[in-house]
């Protein structure tokens, strides 16, 4: 079946410094990439789709400049967040698509800024 | 715009209980529908989709779902509950699979199995 690799699993990082997470698709290409944050206890939230060798189109309200995203390959999709603050802190997940496979999802980043 | 309501936030079942968690849509065209499960911590799990064909669809780990076009439901059972099943369980419609269709979540419904 098909695999999408997120990475790292969990990050603890200071205030103000930036975070780099990670999606790969493992074993398809993927045509289109969702990055979704989730608060405790709650629901999935859309925060940008992109495509490979394209600007991501981010969700009314989420901060392009801070939240950072890079589709550089078919299987790499890339989540920056900089300057990080403590209300940045959530789980975030990535969703990679394909004809193929559909819909796939990544098994989270739980950010904590302290 | 496309939307997901979940009822039930939180449900609690006997293990060996039937189990059914509801599910209502809008969407201006034919949904594609999903139920997923999501476990503390972890990423999300698909556990069946509808596009299109048989409105009763089978799913893994004993699950099903009924597609009710007249009722916009796509509620998801499951005969005799085990606890493994204990998780948070996500409603989504979208436009389409393997496309630049966004999938919009439901609020989630978090089961609890008493033994």
């Amino acid at each position: 079946g098909a695999v999408v690799s997120q990475h790292p699993s969990w990050v603890i990082c200071k205030s103000g410094t930036s975070v780099k997470i990670e999606c790969r698709s493992l074993d398809f290409q993927a045509t289109t990439m969702f990055w979704y944050r989730q608060f405790p206890k709650q629901s999935l939230m859309l925060m940008a789709t992109s495509n490979e060798g394209s600007k991501a189109t981010y969700e009314q309200g989420v901060e392009k400049d801070k939240f950072l995203i890079n589709h550089a390959s078919l299987t790499l999709s890339t989540l920056t967040v900089t300057s990080a603050h403590p209300e940045d802190s959530s789980f975030y997940i990535c969703s990679a698509t394909s004809y193929r496979t559909g819909y796939t999802f990544g098994s989270g980043t739980r950010l904590t800024v302290v | 715009a496309q939307s997901v309501t979940q009822p039930d936030i939180h449900i609690t079942v006997s293990e060996g209980a039937s189990l059914e968690l509801r599910c209502n849509y809008s969407y201006g065209a034919t949904p594609y529908l999903f139920w997923y499960v999501q476990s503390p911590g972890q990423g999300l799990q698909l556990l069946l989709k509808y596009f299109s064909g048989d409105t009763l669809v089978q799913g893994i780990k004993g699950f099903e779902a009924e597609f009710k076009r007249s009722q916009s439901s796509f509620n998801l059972r499951k005969p005799s509950v085990h606890w493994s099943d204990a998780a948070e369980y996500f409603c989504a419609v979208g436009g389409g699979t393997g496309t630049a269709s966004k999938l919009t979540f439901g609020t989630g419904t978090r089961l609890q199995v008493t033994l």
